[in-house]
């Protein structure tokens, strides 16, 4: 079962790039979402979708995009890329907001 | 708005032994779901648990148990038997039963598991 997939797992970016982050899951779900991590720190939500065409902001939505034309994909778009976005991020999805998530393997991402 | 604590930033258990890590929450809702996740070095997060509010009896699942003590907002895991492979780091998340809620992690609690 390939569950949660992200592409790529490594990037490097200089500031003001942009780039795309993929993730695809193969479970049906209705609900996905994508997260970043900072070292030592716990996971904040960064956007989340209900459903194909339906999307809302997280705790830290300043400097992302997202969009949901597919029940299985949810793209994340870093435009103009900053240091301060150099972070793991995870794309996770659930049936519901009342079932267990289910995480990808994360994107290391850094902005030099 | 919630929070989740883990007061615990590292722990460290002998193989074979038990370790308790502590969590405590914060939330004026009475119906929700917790959860512990693993997240090992190759930065999966993996389910390791979940207790729903309402329910009563203490989660279990193998080696891994819970316990919720809703008065005092605490939910801690115990890991019985220890094992190489449960050195991670491990942490608890909060998820109010309203819709459109999601999840709110706490900080984590490295384990470390000494042969």
């Amino acid at each position: 079962n390939a569950g949660v997939t992200q592409t790529p797992k490594f990037r490097i970016l200089k500031i003001g790039q942009s780039m795309t982050l993929q993730c695809t899951q193969d479970m049906n779900h209705n609900y996905m979402y994508w997260y970043r991590q900072d070292p030592g720190m716990g996971l904040k939500l960064i956007y989340y979708s209900v459903g194909a065409g339906i999307t809302d902001k997280g705790e830290v939505p300043n400097g992302y995009n997202v969009s949901r034309s597919t029940t299985e994909d949810f793209p994340l778009r870093l435009e103009l890329a900053a240091p301060s976005q150099t972070s793991v991020y995870f794309c996770a999805s659930s049936y519901s907001d009342r079932n267990t998530i289910y995480f990808g393997e994360g994107s290391w991402l850094t902005v030099v | 708005a919630q929070t989740v604590t883990q007061s615990q930033p590292e722990m460290s258990v002998q193989e074979a032994e038990t370790v308790t890590l502590s969590c405590t929450y914060d939330t004026s809702e009475s119906d929700y779901y917790l959860f512990w996740y693993k997240q090992p070095p190759s930065r999966q997060m993996i389910l390791v648990i979940r207790q729903e509010a309402y329910k009563q009896q203490n989660a279990t699942e193998n080696r891994f148990s819970v316990n919720f003590q809703k008065a005092a907002k605490s939910f801690s895991l115990k890991i019985s038997d220890s094992q190489l492979g449960d050195a991670a780091m491990y942490f608890c998340a909060y998820r109010p039963n309203n819709a459109g809620n999601m999840l709110t992690f706490g900080g984590g609690t490295r384990l470390m598991v000494k042969p």
